[in-house]
């Protein structure tokens, strides 16, 4: 069975400070992957997608970028944080193929003071 | 517009009722539908998926697609406290961007 993983956690880190999160899946091969941020009351939002190494598609400007070293490792990362990058991160894969339907990680919270 | 609306609620029920989750849409060209259960602090756990019109049944939970009305719903029967959490509609039409709607939170009283 397929599984996805994230870490870290939860994170506290100072306006200003790089960031780096790292998503895994197992169990499949060529995902079609993904990077949300969820804001409370403001649904997903759609921050990245790949459906292939160094396939990238960015859906918003940000400071945020993202790389896909190996075909299941999928990683957020930003130079200089903001306040406002505050939020609940979501890693999400899924088959592609004509099956589109998304699993999600268990998510990152990140916490910018 | 937005592309998927969704009611925020709050919904609260008596344990065992029938509850009633529903998005509508703007894009007649999605064609997959997933439905999602959240519980807080978590990451969303897909409930169900159909592919364009009709209905799909699992369990306690019947999703239903009207394409002609663009009107998703999700049915949840005999409902438990433990199915208390946000439940998000998702859809798509090309399987590379994904659209959400907002989530509604149900509590289901004991």
């Amino acid at each position: 069975s397929q599984t996805i993983h994230q870490w870290p956690a939860t994170l506290v880190q100072p306006v200003g400070s790089p960031l780096s999160l790292e998503c895994t899946v197992e169990g499949t091969s060529n995902p079609n992957l993904y990077w949300y941020r969820q804001a409370a009351g403001r649904g997903l939002q759609l921050l990245f997608y790949s459906i292939g190494i160094d396939q990238i598609s960015s859906e918003v400007p940000q400071n945020l970028s993202a790389s896909r070293p190996q075909d299941r490792q999928f990683i957020l990362s930003s130079k200089k944080l903001l306040l406002s990058d505050s939020g609940f991160y979501l890693c999400a894969w899924s088959p592609g193929t004509d099956l589109y339907e998304q699993y999600f990680g268990p998510g990152t919270r990140l916490t910018v003071t | 517009q937005k592309e998927v609306e969704q009611d925020p609620g709050p919904l609260s029920v008596p344990e065992g009722a029938i509850v009633s989750l529903n998005c509508t849409y703007s894009n007649s060209a999605f064609q997959y539908f997933m439905w999602y259960r959240q519980y807080s602090r978590k990451g969303p756990e897909l409930l169900m998926y159909t592919y364009s019109s009709g209905n799909k049944e699992d369990g306690r939970f019947t999703a239903q697609v009207d394409k002609s009305s663009k009107y998703i719903s999700l049915f949840i029967r005999d409902s438990q406290p433990s199915d208390s959490a946000t439940y998000l509609c998702a859809m798509t039409n090309t399987g590379n961007q994904f659209y959400f709607g907002t989530g509604t939170s149900l509590t289901v009283i004991p």
